[in-house]
């Protein structure tokens, strides 16, 4: 099982350009999570999706958009860039929502956007 | 809102030994997950511990929920254990969120 597969592994943007981070799971899982990591920040939840068909903001949704594609697949958009949007992008999944069992982590994607 | 603490923030160690990592939360919880974040980015999970004791190998842990802690045991540490292990929590007065903690470093050095 590949568990939770994100690409890219790294991104450089430029100011206002949009991008797509894809992130899918194998594991059958219910439920799929968008974070980023900054130094000092700790992980911050960007949206999720309890169940297909369903998306909700998390803590820091501001310049971002989400589809759940379908059970397996939760992509992450940025319309138009922003330095204050380079980070590390986790995308991570579990199989029952409100974090009532263990949460498995993608690889993440390094984005930086000068 | 709930603080999850984790001590100690730094932690050298020479390979094969023993060391106990605690992650302790100021408000009542509905369940807990350890991570290990390597240097090389990649964040596993270790445990899902509401409560009591699970072992996987030379790793183990403990929650103790009526006392707001939980405690990660590495016995015979190894190189590949260093990285940053976090704890994380869902608070009971709101379980959409999960709560990391602040992290222990851990350097393992042979």
């Amino acid at each position: 099982n590949a568990g939770v597969t994100q690409t890219p592994k790294f991104q450089v943007l430029k100011t206002g350009q949009s991008m797509t981070l894809q992130c899918a799971q194998d594991m059958n899982h219910n439920s799929m999570y968008w974070y980023r990591q900054d130094p000092g920040m700790g992980l911050r939840l960007i949206y999720y999706s309890a169940s297909e068909g369903t998306t909700d903001k998390g803590e820091v949704p501001n310049g971002y958009n989400v589809s759940r594609l379908n059970k397996r697949e939760f992509s992450l958009r940025l319309e138009s860039a922003a330095p204050s949007q380079t980070s590390v992008y986790f995308c991570a999944s579990s199989e029952k929502g409100g974090y009532n069992s263990p949460l498995h982590f993608g690889n993440g994607t390094r984005l930086t956007v000068t | 809102g709930i603080q999850v603490e984790q001590s100690p923030p730094d932690l050298i160690l020479q390979e094969g030994a023993n060391s106990t990592l605690r992650c302790n939360f100021s408000d009542s919880v509905n369940n807990l997950q350890w991570f290990h974040q390597n240097p090389w980015g990649q964040l596993i999970n270790l445990f899902y511990i509401p409560s009591g004791t699970k072992q996987n190998g030379r790793l183990s842990a403990t929650t103790v929920a009526t006392e707001r802690y939980s405690l990660l045991y590495i016995s015979s540490s190894q190189t590949t254990d260093s990285g940053v292990y976090f704890c994380a929590v869902v608070p009971s007065y709101n379980t959409d969120k999960l709560i990391f903690g602040t992290g222990t470093r851990l350097q393992v050095f042979p």
